[in-house]
């Protein structure tokens, strides 16, 4: 059984442009979260979507942005990129229910430079 | 609020011995779970083991087992037998459900693990 795709491994924007990240979570899976790892620091939560709606979103400004699709495949969207926007972006699933017992499983990332 | 801390930004362990990585974490909901995952220099984020907080017994998989202490709010990892492949960063992570929309992980600052032959 395939686990948490992520597309594109690696990606390289200009300052000023924007990026789209991808993330297909695991089959029944319908909870989809995202994070950023900038270099050398820990997770920082950008969102999670369940059942197609944004339930939270993390301190991040309104041009992180994200939607899950009908099939809980989820796109996050970084719009006007700025220089700190440089990090791995991890996506994550879980099934949805009793979140203290589901566990979650993360994609290998994408890596986004911005230059 | 949740928060997890490890104090251990770094630690050098002989190969095969054993290790605890240390892992603290303060939250108010009545359930929750613990997680610790490891991140080789690839990036991607490994799933090791979970820990409920309505679990009577300690977690294990493998070598890995979770010194679960509910009272002292403490969920250490143990690596036994610690092997070269074993290097990487370690993160400590919580789940909680104190509402509806709470139901991320939280991180702390994670802990370089490294293996020396």
């Amino acid at each position: 059984e395939a686990g948490v795709t992520q597309s594109p491994t690696h990606l390289i924007k200009t300052r000023g442009q924007q990026a789209t990240l991808r993330c297909s979570p695991i089959s029944g899976h319908t909870s989809v979260y995202w994070y950023q790892q900038a270099l050398g620091l820990g997770l920082q939560f950008l969102l999670w979507y369940d059942e197609g709606e944004e339930r939270n979103r993390g301190n991040f400004p309104p041009r992180f942005s994200g939607r899950q699709f009908p099939n809980y495949s989820s796109e996050l969207n970084v719009n006007a990129l700025e220089l700190e926007d440089s990090a791995l972006y991890l996506c994550a699933s879980s099934l949805s229910g009793d979140p203290s017992g589901n566990t979650i499983y993360f994609g290998e990332g994408s890596w986004l430079t911005v230059v | 609020a949740q928060k997890i801390t490890q104090t251990q930004p770094g630690m050098f362990v002989q190969e095969k011995e054993a290790v605890t990585l240390d892992c603290t974490y303060d939250t108010s909901d009545p359930s929750y779970g613990l997680f610790w995952y490891k991140q080789p220099s690839s990036g991607e984020m490994i799933f090791l083991i979970y820990q409920g907080s309505y679990d009577q017994q300690n977690a294990t998989e493998g070598r890995y087992s979770l010194n679960f202490q509910k009272a002292r709010k403490s969920a250490n990892l143990v690596i036994s037998a610690s092997q070269l492949g074993d290097s990487a960063m370690y993160f400590c992570a919580m789940r909680g459900i104190s509402n509806f929309g709470n139901e991320k992980l939280t991180f702390g600052t994670g802990t370089r693990l490294t293996i020396i032959p």
